[in-house]
């Protein structure tokens, strides 16, 4: 099976620019998450997507953050104005819905905000 | 609210040496338990899942309900276990939790 594909692989842009991630999880996974690793410190969670539904949206730091999940396929994340905090590598995973089903990460963003 | 720990950012092992990653949770419920690893240049991936009580490339995990643990350990580390490993309890709705990942480096 196809795996999960982050589009860009690198991302730089100016403080106070638009930018749009893009995930396209692998075929029938219902679960799509968003992950934010920024440097030096831990994965955390940013929101969690069942179909086109937002599930938890608990990490979702500020309200400059926007992700969608339009039809419940791919899945865009938005950062409208960047900041310089915003840099860090963005992750997108997938997953079935039972319990026990593992994620299945794409190979992230690397986000800069200059 | 659930917290995971992993208390060794930097773990230094000679090849043959065992190893233990160690992980503490506080999670309400009964989570799943999950260890992943990302080797160099290569996405984060699933090592191995408690529920499956599996050996993946001879690691295995132990979960400890009362310590509210799950270590994970390997006999013999080899050079290509060097990674970083994360270990994420799974909650309610499948939320993933990630630790801050510890750094296992194997040297020859």
């Amino acid at each position: 099976e196809a795996g999960v594909t982050q589009f860009p692989s690198h991302s730089v842009i100016e403080k106070g620019q638009t930018v749009t991630l893009r995930c396209d999880p692998i075929s029938g996974h219902d679960n799509l998450y968003w992950y934010r690793r920024v440097m030096g410190k831990e994965i955390k969670f940013l929101l969690h997507f069942v179909k086109e539904s937002k599930q938890d949206e608990s990490g979702m730091p500020n309200n400059r953050f926007l992700a969608e999940r339009t039809g419940g396929t791919y899945s865009t994340l938005k950062v409208q104005p960047a900041e310089l905090e915003d840099s860090g590598v963005y992750f997108c995973a997938s997953s079935r819905r039972d319990n026990n089903s593992p994620l299945h990460f794409g190979n992230g963003t690397r986000l800069t905000v200059t | 609210a659930q917290r995971v720990t992993q208390p060794e950012k930097l773990l230094s092992v000679f090849k043959g040496a065992p190893v233990e990653l160690k992980c503490n949770y506080s999670y309400s419920g009964s989570p799943e338990l999950f260890w992943y690893v990302q080797y160099s240049r290569q996405r984060l991936q699933l090592l191995l899942r408690h529920i499956s009580r599996e050996s993946i490339k001879g690691f295995t995990a132990d979960l400890n309900k009362g310590e509210t643990s799950f270590h994970l350990k390997k006999p013999f580390a080899q050079e290509e276990d060097s990674a970083m490993y994360y270990c994420a309890p799974s909650g309610g709705y499948q939320k993933v939790t990630f630790g801050t990942g510890t750094k296992l480096q194997v040297i020859p």
